[in-house]
């Protein structure tokens, strides 16, 4: 399928356990970025990607490691996750030649029990 | 960037056109206004964006006042599925550069009402 895609949907994990959350998008975009999302604080970047093998910290990366081997998928990982952690997350891509229009995946809902 | 300042909730009736606002009236003079939406358990989506000109595309218009201190988004005919929160933005638009993200304030809830 065509856009961008994130997976899983839902997920439920325990404290201290490693996830990792998968985004993928097939219109060979440059650019690729994590948010999460919590009520009262909107969305916050986490870490963005400006192309295969290069990736930056956002405002909030503490606790979250990514990496982008390939220009289209860029994992998301919680080394260890806590409770504070549980938040939606979106994953968005955009072209390296336009501008701030950014393409979002439909999220994951994580929580930490 | 800029800071922007949207009321926080709004009505309008389906059928009618939505007029929502937004202050920026900070701008500089290379940055741009960008706005997004966002539908219930949805990701956001981007609507349009413009510099000074009025911009208009198959979603909605908008007008920005010349100068370029407040902007106005226009959904010209409502339906019960533009119920979403709309976020506008302001940013440099740097082609060719810049990854960092953007920056989504608390933007406004528009409830489209039957």
């Amino acid at each position: 399928d065509a856009g961008i895609t994130q997976s899983p949907r839902y997920k439920i994990t325990e404290t201290g356990r490693q996830v990792t959350l998968m985004c993928h998008q097939t219109w060979s975009h440059s650019y690729m970025f994590w948010y999460r999302q919590d009520l009262g604080h909107g969305l916050r970047l986490i870490y963005y990607s400006a192309a295969a093998d290069i990736t930056d910290k956002g405002e909030v990366p503490d606790g979250y490691v990514v990496s982008r081997s390939k220009t289209e998928n860029f994992p998301l990982t919680l080394e260890s996750a806590t409770r504070s952690q549980t938040s939606v997350y979106f994953c968005a891509s955009r072209d390296r030649l336009g501008s701030y229009e950014q393409y979002f995946g439909p999220g994951t809902r994580l929580t930490v029990t | 960037d800029a800071k922007t300042t949207q009321p926080p909730s709004m009505d309008c009736a389906e059928g009618r056109a939505a007029n929502l606002p937004c202050n920026h009236s900070t701008i500089s003079g290379n940055e741009y206004v960008y706005w997004y939406r966002q539908i219930h358990s949805q990701g956001p989506q981007y609507i349009i964006h413009g510099l000074k000109n009025n911009e208009t595309n198959e979603m909605a218009s908008l007008i920005i006042t010349e100068d370029r201190k407040s902007s106005t988004l226009i959904l010209p005919h409502a339906t019960l599925r533009d119920t979403a929160v709309y976020y506008c933005i302001v940013r440099v638009s740097r082609s060719g550069g810049g990854a960092d993200g953007l920056t989504f304030g608390k933007g406004t809830h528009l409830i489209i009402q039957p």
